[in-house]
C-alpha cells in the first residue's frame, strides 16, 4: 500500500520562504511510470495544482506561481520536498503531496494535507 | 491554461437519489479527465480516470461519462457515505487544473 505523509511548519511569515517533505513509502519515487506533486487547497483558489518532479528527476511547475516554487528530491530517504519563496496571506492553504500517474495524468495516492498559515 | 468549469457548485440530494455532477472544459481535452471525491480532514480519493474508468475499489454506483469538452459524473443511487465534494480534473495539459468543486448537501 502506497502512503504518502507531509511535514514541514505550520506558521510562515510573509515575505519568507514555506518548505515542506513528503516522506514516500510503498513505492520508490525513483521508478518509472509516475511523478510527484504537491497540490495545494484554500478557500479562494480550491484545488491547485504546484507542481512536479519526475521519477527521471525533471521538474514541471505551475506558472502562475511566477517561479516562485522549487522542488527537489532525496531518493536514498524516498522523499520530496517542496519550497515556496515569498510567500504571502494567499499561500495559506493545505498543502497535500500525491502520485501522478503516466498514463492518464491522474493522483492516486494523496497524503493527508498539512496546514500552512502565513501571518506575521 | 485550460479553465475547469463544474456545475452545480451546490447540489442538496436525499439518500437513493440518482445524482449527476458536470464538468466543462475550455477547450477539448479527449478523455483526459479525472474526477475526486473529497471529504474535510481527509486525502482527496480518485473515482475516476481517463473519463470513465472507474478506479479500483470505487463503488460500482459512481460512472463517469463524456469526452471533448463536455463531461459527467454520475452517482446511480446516493449512500450517506457519499455526501462529499467532489473535483474533476483535466490532464490534458501538463499545466493541471480542477473544477471549483460540488458540494453533495443533505436536503
Amino acid at each position: 500500500q502506497v502512503q504518502l505523509q507531509e511535514s514541514g511548519p505550520g506558521l510562515v511569515k510573509p515575505s519568507q520562504t514555506l518548505s515542506l517533505t513528503c516522506t514516500v513509502s510503498g513505492d520508490s519515487i525513483s521508478g518509472g511510470g509516475y511523478f510527484w506533486s504537491w497540490i495545494r487547497q484554500n478557500p479562494e483558489m480550491g484545488l491547485e495544482w504546484i507542481g512536479y518532479i519526475y521519477y527521471s528527476g525533471n521538474t514541471y511547475y505551475n506558472p502562475y506561481l511566477q517561479g516562485r516554487a522549487t522542488m527537489s528530491r532525496d531518493t536514498s530517504k524516498n522523499q520530496f520536498s517542496l519550497r515556496l519563496s515569498s510567500v504571502g496571506a494567499a499561500d495559506t492553504a493545505v498543502y497535500y503531496c500525491a502520485r501522478g500517474g503516466d498514463a492518464y495524468g491522474d493522483f492516486d495516492y494523496w497524503g493527508q494535507g498539512s496546514l500552512v498559515t502565513v501571518s506575521p | 491554461d485550460i479553465q475547469m468549469t463544474q456545475s452545480p457548485s451546490s447540489l442538496p440530494a436525499s439518500v437513493g437519489d440518482r445524482v449527476t455532477i458536470t464538468c466543462r472544459a475550455s477547450q477539448s481535452i479527449s478523455n483526459h479527465l479525472n474526477w475526486y471525491q473529497h471529504k474535510p480532514g481527509k486525502a482527496p480519493k480518485l473515482l475516476i480516470y481517463g473519463a470513465s474508468s472507474l478506479q479500483t475499489e470505487v463503488p460500482s454506483r459512481f460512472s463517469g461519462s463524456g469526452s471533448g469538452t463536455d463531461f459527467a459524473l454520475t452517482i446511480s443511487s446516493l449512500q450517506p457515505d457519499d455526501f462529499a465534494t467532489y473535483y474533476c480534473q483535466q490532464s490534458h495539459s501538463t499545466f493541471y487544473t480542477f473544477g471549483q468543486g460540488t458540494k453533495v448537501e443533505i436536503k
